[in-house]
């Protein structure tokens, strides 16, 4: 059981907005940076958010991550199909190790 | 272009060695972490730890500290992760990255390496 605590499944149609959370602690989210990764099927993960709300160069806008306290947010707008995938939150742990969520798996209706 | 290319699937016996390994081209080898990340079949992500080859600083998540080796060869731009003694709950795809953004050594792997996967089984 991951000590990052996501949402199975999220879902939403094409056009919306969608968020998934991550929940932590003081050790791991309430003290550090929180990343965002997505996963297509069969493929490497990309990280979509780094430091909390940045974006990597080529990431579009539509995705937006937040953090308050010890937890943090990730959201998709003007939701696509090809962002169906799964979602893996990650933060640096004072146990000397960064600790990944369970993963979110984003359905588009 | 930042690449990480990591070696072929592997077949392996319980019991057995293996080390898989990642090749890096296209930025600094040496300045820059890299890491391991395990996914076993069906589940979510997992860091393993990661290696600075400028110095050869290694850190380990206490989940796999004494289980696997990590190391790097900087004279050929490759990292290495390495098994002495293979058991087959090690059946995992393994990622190489490079943590390139946010807070250093414990920052974000921007790029990643296709996937190596071990299978391990009697």
């Amino acid at each position: 059981q991951s000590v990052l605590t996501q949402p199975p499944s999220a879902s939403g149609t094409p056009g919306q907005r969608v968020t998934i959370s991550c929940s932590g602690s003081s050790s791991n989210i309430g003290s550090n940076y929180v990343y965002w990764y997505q996963q297509l099927p069969g493929t490497a993960p990309k990280l979509l958010i780094y430091n909390n709300n940045q974006r990597p160069l080529g990431v579009p806008d539509r995705f937006s991550g937040s953090k308050s306290g010890t937890s943090a947010s990730l959201a998709i707008s003007g939701l696509r199909s090809e962002d169906e995938a799964d979602y893996y939150c990650a933060a640096w742990d004072d146990s000397l190790s960064v600790l990944f969520g369970g993963g979110t798996k984003l359905t588009v209706l | 272009e930042v690449q990480l290319v990591q070696s072929g699937a592997e077949v392996k016996r319980p019991g057995e060695s293996l080390k898989i390994s990642c090749k890096a081209s296209g930025y600094s080898f040496t300045t820059s972490w890299i890491g391991w990340v395990r996914q076993m079949p069906g589940k979510g992500l997992e860091w393993m730890g990661i290696i600075y080859p400028g110095d050869s600083d290694t850190r380990y998540s206490p989940s796999f500290q004494g289980q696997v080796t990590i190391s790097a060869d900087k004279s050929i731009s490759t990292a290495y992760l390495q098994w002495s003694s293979l058991k087959a709950s090690d059946t995992a795809i393994y990622y190489c990255g490079r943590l390139g953004l946010g807070d250093g050594s414990r920052g974000g792997f921007d790029y990643w390496g296709q996937g190596n996967l071990v299978t391990v089984s009697s």
